[in-house]
């Protein structure tokens, strides 16, 4: 089975600066995919930045880039020139691949943005 | 399309009642995740199902609970009888078919309150 940890529950960040989550996972899959999801008061899942782990290349989206570290099985999330609307709960989450998209969550990490 | 979407939103009722929790799915969509999140253990898998089929419900924690998909565009999640310890946001999610379509879109939840 497959496990992701994260080991910070609760971060805050100034607004305009950078921040780093961290998330780590064991598996003894080869191929996989890590995703970042985020939370915010609404309730509402959202994707933020999906890896695939055949990939070497660090995934990024605007904003938004990751660390991936396939020997280490870590997978952090940098968030750049932060925003008061990226305050919300941030999950780290493993899909194996294959037909049936089964994912793993880990427990969240709690981001707050001060302005 | 209207995303996923969930009803209701808030649920209160008494224990020993039965409760229902729906799920629209994307319209397209073949795999149909249920998932249970409480502060004590986060974001749990209770059940998926691909073309309308349950796959895994090895997450589904007793037997009072109880997941249907009669058809592509309508889910169910019930639980009879309903006790306090079920208290928690239930998602519903769903995702495209194919191995490349890794992105599951979540619905708002369902905040389920037993008292």
């Amino acid at each position: 089975a497959q496990t992701v940890t994260q080991s910070q529950p609760e971060m805050s960040v100034q607004e305009a600066e950078t921040v780093t989550l961290s998330c780590t996972y064991d598996t003894s899959e080869n191929n996989y995919y890590l995703f970042w999801y985020k939370q915010p008061p609404s309730r509402q899942m959202i994707l933020v930045i999906r890896q695939e782990a055949y990939k070497q290349q660090n995934a990024t989206e605007n904003r938004f880039s990751v660390n991936f570290q396939k020997a280490a099985k870590s997978f952090s999330l940098k968030i750049s020139d932060s925003q008061l609307g990226d305050t919300a709960m941030y999950f780290c989450a493993f899909m194996k691949h294959g037909s049936y998209q089964k994912v793993t969550f880990g427990t969240g990490t709690k981001l707050q943005v001060i302005p | 399309d209207a995303g996923v979407i969930q009803s209701p939103r808030h649920e209160v009722t008494e224990m020993g009642q039965e409760v229902t929790l729906r799920c629209k799915p994307i319209s397209g969509h073949n795999s149909l995740f249920w998932y249970r999140q409480t502060m004590m253990r986060g974001l749990e898998l209770l059940i998926y199902f691909n073309n309308n089929v349950p796959i895994d419900d090895s997450g589904m924690p007793e037997d009072r609970f109880s997941a249907k998909m009669p058809n592509a565009s309508f889910s169910t999640l019930k639980i009879q009888p309903s006790e306090p310890r079920d208290s928690a946001v239930y998602f519903c999610a769903s995702s495209l078919p194919g191995r490349m379509n890794t992105e599951a879109f979540f619905g708002q939840g369902t905040r389920l309150t037993v008292v």
